[in-house]
């Protein structure tokens, strides 16, 4: 079973319209992370949620809003695409600090992508 | 500015050989990680070092962490052509944020 999971793989959209983007994690994590990845592979972290609740919010568009239903779900909505939105969109999971586990906290498990291109 | 920030950019080595792979960062951490990234996937993770810890190993991966330097290095020896990736160092900051740098391209030449 695919640890960390996203919808859709890929994204082919134009300039102006709304989309969204699906993670789920099954491997009962506490955080869960949005990342965007330029052309240049600069991985920068947008938003984070502990158990439903933003605790990292970067210097991001508002045309990006995170919504989390549950703690096993991070879904991305961007409004009113750009040509500059085009990235690699990764969802990523971890386990509470405090807690730890076999593999170490903070340990990040990555979702596989979403490669959004906006013509 | 980025708090990660590894070095070379790009390396081209043969099979066999070691590769070396430099990370600063500018701020104090709680732990420093190291992750690889294969063309068209996710980030996996390698290794954790912690902010008192000098040295690690796992398997054929060695990392250093010297914080009097801010820096760290991911070293794989004996590389494989199945080694060939992106080699990103996170730096966790004293307030929880993980701050990945660049990354380091590694093509292993078989």
């Amino acid at each position: 079973d695919t640890a960390v999971s996203q919808t859709p793989k890929y994204l082919v959209t134009q300039m102006g319209n709304d989309k969204s983007i699906k993670c789920e994690q099954n491997l009962g994590h506490d955080t869960m992370y949005w990342y965007k990845q330029d052309s240049k592979k600069f991985l920068k972290i947008m938003f984070s949620y502990n158990n439903k609740e933003l605790i990292i919010n970067e210097t991001v568009p508002n045309r990006f809003s995170p919504k989390s239903p549950d703690k096993a779900h991070l879904n991305l909505h961007i409004n009113s695409l750009e040509l500059g939105d085009s990235a690699v969109y990764f969802c990523a999971s971890s386990q509470d600090v405090l807690a730890g586990t076999l593999w170490g906290p903070d340990t990040q498990y990555f979702g596989p992508g979403t490669r959004l291109t906006v013509l | 500015s980025q708090q990660g920030e590894e070095d070379p950019q790009a390396l081209s080595i043969q099979e066999g050989e070691n590769a070396t792979m430099n990370c600063s960062y500018k701020t104090s951490i709680n732990n420093l990680q190291w992750y690889r990234q294969n063309s068209g996937r996710g980030l996996v993770h390698l290794i954790l070092i912690r902010s008192n810890e000098r040295e690690k190993h796992s398997g054929r991966l060695r990392v250093t962490l010297d914080t009097s330097k801010k820096s760290s290095s991911l070293l794989i020896t004996a590389s494989r052509a199945a080694d060939t990736a992106s080699y990103f160092c996170a730096a966790k900051t004293s307030y929880d944020k993980v701050i990945f740098g660049p990354g380091t391209s590694l093509s292993v030449i078989p």
